[in-house]
């Protein structure tokens, strides 16, 4: 099955400033990966995903990247605003063919007013 | 609608109690799973039913039995848990077709305490 690592853990960041977060994932036959946001107490959310055919994805202020040799995508958030800060999962495919999904550690990103 | 509606929000049982949680979606998706999250670490994925049928059991204890009685509902029945199952449980759901995965919309969840 698929394994997906996410790092790192914890990241603080001015207002204003850029945040990177970054998964690897095992299986080269993975085909889509979606990152989820999950404010305290609350559900998870996607915020954005991406396909294997593609290598790059923007929505304003958010974007994903995906190295498909490296086996690793990115999720890069411009312009941090407090009300960015968050719990951040990646996710890929459970395993080939298996239509769910499993997901990293989690980072929680901090955005210091 | 895009919303997963998710009942009750909280529940406290004891570990002899039989109670059910359920969640129900009206967008049309015939793909509909459940997830276990314990604090400050990831969803965790339990079941997945893909057209009413059960797909994927993640190897979950027999004290958690799922039941998909139409295509917008999804039931979650606890008999006899443990306290180490107190968690926050998600029910999420997606359309399900050939092309692949596609987009889950989780629910609220139902957060249990078992004493």
């Amino acid at each position: 099955g698929e394994n997906v690592e996410q790092h790192p853990s914890t990241l603080s960041v001015q207002e204003g400033d850029s945040a990177v977060i970054k998964c690897t994932y095992s299986d080269s036959a993975s085909n889509y990966f979606p990152w989820y946001k999950q404010e305290l107490g609350k559900r998870p959310q996607l915020i954005i995903d991406i396909r294997s055919n593609v290598g790059e994805k923007k929505d304003q202020r958010i974007a994903v990247t995906l190295n498909k040799t490296a086996k690793h995508f990115s999720l890069h958030i411009t312009e941090t605003q407090p009300e960015d800060s968050a719990v951040y999962f990646c996710a890929a495919p459970l395993s080939t063919g298996r239509r769910a999904l499993t997901f990293g550690s989690g980072t929680r990103l901090q955005v210091q007013p | 609608d895009t919303e997963v509606t998710q009942t009750p929000k909280h529940l406290v049982m004891g570990m002899t109690n039989k109670k059910s949680l359920k969640c129900e979606q009206h967008m049309g998706h015939r793909a509909m799973y459940w997830y276990k999250q314990k604090a400050k670490k990831p969803p965790e994925l339990m079941f997945v039913y893909s057209y009413e049928k059960l797909s994927i059991n993640e190897s979950v204890p027999s004290r958690f039995s799922p039941e998909c009685p139409n295509s917008s509902l999804l039931n979650l029945h606890l008999h006899a848990l443990q306290p180490e199952d107190s968690a926050l449980y998600l029910c999420a759901s997606s359309q399900d077709t050939p092309g692949g995965l596609y987009e889950q919309y989780f629910g609220p969840g139902t957060r249990l305490t078992v004493t």
